[in-house]
């Protein structure tokens, strides 16, 4: 089945800054790449996502990159602000979606 | 507000003891699913069902069981807790081919 990896594991940035959350996965047949993000005590929120037609997106301060050659894709938070401070998931899956995988997570920290 | 509810919020419970957690959602998405977040292993997926009548198993099925008698109710069943269930479960929801809705969770405590 598919497996995806997540780094870094923790992210810690200065307001204002950039911050890059890196994925990998192993299925080719994966097709649809969404991105989670989960503040504490809640459930994880979808932010963005993107499917293999298109090589990037974007939506105001998030975008994702998408490489499929590489199996790889990538989330994007510029002018990043406290309230950017959660924990980020990658996910791949194929058009039925009966199993998506996750990663492991990435912890971001925006320090004021 | 549209979205899933789960219920309890949390719970401890003895080993040995049944316990059925609940998810509803409200949006007429044809597919649920259950997941189980763990420290370090990100989420994994318990059971899935496709559309009312149908379910699946996920990557980690063993020790639960489901059901999806309409389409807006899915809830999970421990038959006999054991405290390796310990952690948190997600119920989500979607349209085939999109993102997950998620629920808020339940937190469970296997002693």
């Amino acid at each position: 089945g598919e497996n995806v990896e997540q780094h870094p594991s923790t992210l810690s940035v200065q307001e204002g800054d950039s911050a890059v959350i890196k994925c990998t996965y192993s299925d080719s047949a994966s097709n649809y790449f969404p991105w989670y993000k989960q503040e504490l005590g809640k459930g994880p929120q979808l932010i963005i996502d993107i499917r293999s037609n298109v090589g990037e997106k974007k939506d105001q301060r998030i975008a994702v990159t998408l490489n499929k050659t590489a199996k790889h894709f990538s989330l994007h938070i510029t002018e990043t602000q406290p309230e950017d401070s959660a924990v980020y998931f990658c996910a791949a899956s194929m058009d039925n979606n009966n199993d998506m995988r996750f990663g492991a997570g990435t912890r971001l920290t925006v320090k004021p | 507000i549209a979205g899933i509810t789960q219920a309890p919020t949390s719970q401890i419970l003895a080993a040995g003891r049944r316990m059925t957690l609940r998810c509803t959602q409200d949006m007429r998405h044809n597919a649920m699913y259950w997941y189980r977040q763990d420290l370090g292993l990100g989420l994994r997926l318990i059971h899935y069902s496709n559309t009312a009548g149908t379910t699946g198993k996920g990557e980690v099925p063993d020790g639960y069981s489901v059901s999806r008698a309409n389409t807006d109710d899915f809830p999970l069943t421990l038959a006999s807790a054991v405290p390796s269930q310990t952690s948190v479960y997600f119920c989500a929801s979607s349209e085939t081919g999109y993102g997950y809705t998620f629920g808020s969770g339940t937190r469970l405590t296997v002693v």
